[in-house]
């Protein structure tokens, strides 16, 4: 099973409002990765968890806040966001050491009003 | 000079035909290579991983991959409507032990009936 599971599947939120992303996933990965894909582009790296830990952050406004609680979620808070922030926000995950394939999740559709 | 480029297309072929997507890379030292297929509003979905020189065949899929050319190619044999789609290339760069994936900006491809 190659499952990556996010929630919800669209949100919608105000400028003001907090909200949070949600990614599951039960294999085993220790590899979790945020991205974003605005439409007609490709999927934009903005974070990655190894073994529960913050690797990259490719300078990511700090209204986005990324969590890894555990070995098999991975949150995205949401604060303060922008009508540009409005994309689909993609998990993905891989296992540690030699294998490479990421998988990918559904994504959340977010749009900032 | 761009990580991936691909022909972006868009690319349109009548079903039952051969459809051909490449892509480049920059890094020579790249060690692994996957195409992704992403439709309209869904996540990308991994179609072919390669890692060596040569033909790699899945089904209806074909990846080529060339090192010596920095040169990776994906054909699609008796190419379907259900086949229309945006297709992904993405590279790991080698010495990357996070898996990082450089993507390029993915080629659209229509199959008409």
């Amino acid at each position: 099973d190659t499952e990556v599971t996010q929630t919800p599947k669209h949100l919608v939120m105000g400028m003001t409002n907090k909200k949070s992303l949600k990614c599951e996933q039960h294999m085993g990965h220790r590899a979790m990765y945020w991205y974003k894909q605005k439409a007609k582009k490709p999927p934009e790296l903005m974070f990655v968890y190894s073994y529960e830990k913050l690797s990259i952050n490719e300078s990511v406004p700090s209204r986005f806040s990324p969590e890894c609680p555990n070995s098999s979620l991975l949150n995205l808070h949401l604060h303060a966001l922008q009508p540009e922030d409005s994309a689909l926000y993609l998990c993905a995950s891989k296992a540690t050491g030699s294998a490479d394939t990421q998988y990918f999740g559904p994504g959340t559709r977010l749009t900032v009003l | 000079q761009k990580e991936v480029e691909q022909n972006s297309g868009p690319l349109s072929v009548p079903e039952g035909a051969i459809a051909s997507l490449n892509c480049t890379y920059s890094d020579r030292v790249s060690q692994s290579f996957f195409w992704y297929r992403q439709y309209s509003g869904k996540s990308p979905e991994l179609i072919m991983s390669i890692y060596s020189n040569g033909d790699k065949e899945d089904g209806r899929f074909t990846a080529q991959l060339n090192k010596a050319s920095q040169y990776v190619s994906l054909l699609i044999r008796d190419s379907q409507p259900s086949d229309s789609a945006t297709y992904l290339c993405a590279v790991k760069k080698g010495g990357s032990t996070l898996g990082r994936l450089y993507f390029g900006r993915g080629t659209q491809l229509t199959v008409w009936p």
